[in-house]
């Protein structure tokens, strides 16, 4: 079954303890990104990569690493996570070309930083 | 001016009813228009793509695009309780980077 798989599904933390979430997609797909959402913001990109050891820097990257070293994983690092980082975060894949025709979601990760 | 507008809702219509959902963006190089329907804690789902003006119908949904007056609608005939949800309205400007609206959300009443 294609699918993106992304994990935890539910974090709490605290400010500063270094997190990672993971991104898994087995669709062979090229390109990659994260989203995060907050109410009344709507879906708002973090980062996305367009291939392995490609990476670039969506609309709210402060705050967020990620690294692309194979095809199918594309982790979210929080390095010293804030409360305001608090929020809904998506993985999601497509396709070669970049082109958002298909874009498929991974199921959230829920995240509260306290 | 934001990138991609939609009105929050909800937008209330009784179960049977035509829903229509409304999305307005700024970028005149836009090339490619997207509904996404979100379940509440859910992911975001594809439902239509459109790519030229006109109408765009895939069994109850149909997506219309005006280019020239920047807008796009997803019009949901015979609207059922299931379709109670927030849909996303996504365009793709000029740099290929997709942008999401904040979302319209829809509630069927029986």
């Amino acid at each position: 079954e294609a699918q993106v798989t992304q994990n935890p599904r539910y974090l709490i933390t605290v400010t500063g303890k270094k997190l990672t979430v993971t991104c898994s997609q087995n669709m062979n797909h090229e390109y990659m990104s994260w989203y995060r959402q907050d109410p009344g913001l709507g879906l708002r990109q973090i980062y996305y990569s367009m291939n392995v050891e490609v990476t670039d820097k969506g609309d709210v990257p402060e705050g967020y690493k990620v690294s692309r070293k194979e095809k199918r994983n594309f982790p979210l690092i929080l390095e010293s996570p804030s409360p305001n980082q608090t929020s809904l975060y998506f993985c999601a894949s497509q396709g070669a070309g970049g082109f958002p025709d298909t874009q498929y979601f991974g199921p959230g990760t829920r995240l509260t930083v306290l | 001016q934001k990138e991609v507008e939609q009105n929050s809702g909800p937008l209330s219509v009784p179960e049977g009813a035509i829903a229509s959902l409304n999305c307005t963006y700024s970028d005149r190089g836009s090339q490619s228009f997207f509904w996404y329907r979100q379940y509440s804690g859910k992911s975001p789902e594809l439902i239509m793509s459109i790519y030229s003006n006109g109408d765009k119908e895939d069994g109850r949904f149909t997506a219309q695009l005006n280019k020239a007056s920047q807008y796009v609608s997803l019009l949901i005939r015979d609207s059922q309780p299931s379709d109670s949800a927030t849909y996303l309205c996504a365009v793709t400007g000029t740099a290929s980077k997709l942008t999401f609206g904040t979302g319209t959300r829809l509630q069927v009443t029986l």
